[in-house]
């Protein structure tokens, strides 16, 4: 069955902190991506990438960087959380090379920012 | 990718066909129609995808207009777990094309 893990499903954090948001796909995909969800806004994308080392800005990267060292890892950081990050974060990967193809989708993470 | 539009909210009997329509009107002739759904307090469920044909699987069918500007989504019996929002998504199939833009979807509540 494949599976998107991500580290936490509920995380508070305190304003100015460093956080890092950590997402796992066991499927061997090349891209993986990660969204944040607010009420009213939907799912907004923040970064993807399309190979190891390799990242593209998505819809609202500010306040956003990323990491992607292996394959199988996608990494989100807060350089320094702010109440406005309050949000629910979901990350998802899906293959590459196909003009068809899904993504499979974390569990998310909910985020308080304090 | 092409602007998807859909209704807010919907409400259905449970053991009825649900029907979930969407206008996708100045769609181009490689994009993708997708449908997703999410339960509450859970991550994006994929459901079905098409291009021109309808499309079936154990989860749905997926009716797309000879022209391609809408589609309707088909659960055939829908159950109390079917309550979730659903998402139309329209998508580019060219490589470096794969994020998916979400909308606000539409809310269906299945009714016992």
């Amino acid at each position: 069955d494949v599976k998107v893990t991500q580290s936490s499903r509920y995380l508070v954090k305190r304003t100015g902190e460093k956080v890092f948001l950590e997402c796992v796909q066991d499927m061997d995909h090349e891209n993986m991506f990660w969204y944040r969800q607010d009420p009213g806004l939907g799912l907004r994308l923040i970064y993807f990438s399309y190979d190891v080392k390799m990242k593209e800005k998505g819809d609202i990267p500010e306040g956003y960087s990323v990491s992607r060292e292996k394959k199988e890892r996608f990494s989100l950081i807060l350089e320094s959380a702010s109440t406005n990050q309050t949000s629910m974060y979901l990350c998802a990967s899906s293959t590459s090379g196909r003009g068809d193809n899904e993504q499979f989708f974390g569990p998310g993470t909910r985020l308080t920012v304090l | 990718d092409a602007k998807t539009t859909q209704p807010t909210s919907m409400d259905c009997a449970e053991g009825r066909a649900a029907n979930l329509p969407c206008n996708h009107s100045t769609i181009s002739g490689n994009e993708y129609v997708y449908w997703y759904r999410q339960i509450h307090s859970q991550g994006p469920q994929y459901i079905i995808h098409g291009l021109k044909n309808n499309e079936t699987n154990e989860m749905a069918s997926l009716i797309i207009t000879e022209d391609r500007k809408s589609s309707t989504l088909i659960l055939p019996h829908a159950t109390l777990r079917d309550t979730a929002v659903y998402y139309c998504i329209v998508r580019g199939s060219n490589f470096g094309n794969e994020k998916l833009t979400f909308g606000t979807g539409t809310r269906l509540t299945i009714i016992p």
